[in-house]
């Protein structure tokens, strides 16, 4: 059963338009959320993160949207570049069960394969 | 600064046989995560270790298990490989736990 869904595979958008990237998660236990940025060959990079105590967290061109009631987060990215085509992953963690971290790691989405249009 | 190190960044393997996957850490960062990721599929969790010891474990049969050095250092080992084992395996760091993890590029194994 998959605990955090990225239902769209793919999305193609315009150079300069915004990007909206959409993930929908089902364990109330997760309180925090993260995006990861892949390219080809390389491990995911971290974008933006956010705690289930704020609805919105800001960073540059990138902003991640929570709605706790609804389960439901996405990123915007605006204006999007072409450097941004990437496949990109939203992630959630439960509170850590330790002080050195918390015992179920992250759960990945199946990620979405963002392509900027020239 | 150098980042996450993993190696070997690629490796055959047959049916079977037993492999050994390494990671070093970014300096200072004691705590170091294991991932799988499928091909078409998110990475999956399948161990974390903060000051050498095991704090957290995924859904991985036994044939899967993990240390971590003094140094900080990690080795992921995987026995009697299965074809369904291929994968991109990932290792990251982070000072504590799940947050402000920095990824490695992986080890990609490939089991023939």
């Amino acid at each position: 059963d998959q605990q955090v869904k990225q239902n769209s595979p793919s999305l193609s958008v315009q150079e300069g338009r915004i990007s909206i990237l959409n993930c929908d998660y089902t364990n109330s236990m997760f309180d925090y959320f993260l995006w990861y940025k892949k390219y080809p060959a390389e491990g995911p990079t971290f974008l933006i993160s956010i705690s289930s105590i704020k609805d919105k967290n800001e960073d540059g061109r990138f902003t991640v949207f929570l709605n706790k009631s609804a389960k439901h987060l996405s990123l915007h990215i605006v204006p999007s570049q072409p450097g941004d085509s990437a496949v990109y992953f939203c992630a959630a963690s439960p509170p850590p069960m330790y002080s050195g971290g918390g015992a179920d790691g992250l759960t990945f989405g199946k990620g979405t394969h963002l392509i900027i249009q020239p | 600064d150098a980042g996450v190190t993993q190696s070997p960044t690629h490796l055959i393997k047959t049916r079977g046989q037993h492999v050994t996957l390494r990671c070093s850490p970014i300096s200072g960062h004691k705590s170091v995560s294991w991932y799988q990721q499928v091909l078409g599929q998110g990475p999956q969790f399948i161990f974390q270790y903060y000051e050498k010891e095991e704090r957290g474990r995924g859904n991985f049969p036994d044939r899967f298990s993990a240390r971590q050095f003094p140094n900080y250092s990690s080795e992921l080992n995987v026995n009697a490989l299965l074809l369904g084992d291929s994968a991109l395996y990932l290792c990251a760091s982070s000072f504590q736990g799940n947050y402000g993890y920095t990824f490695g590029s992986g080890t990609r194994l490939t089991v023939v």
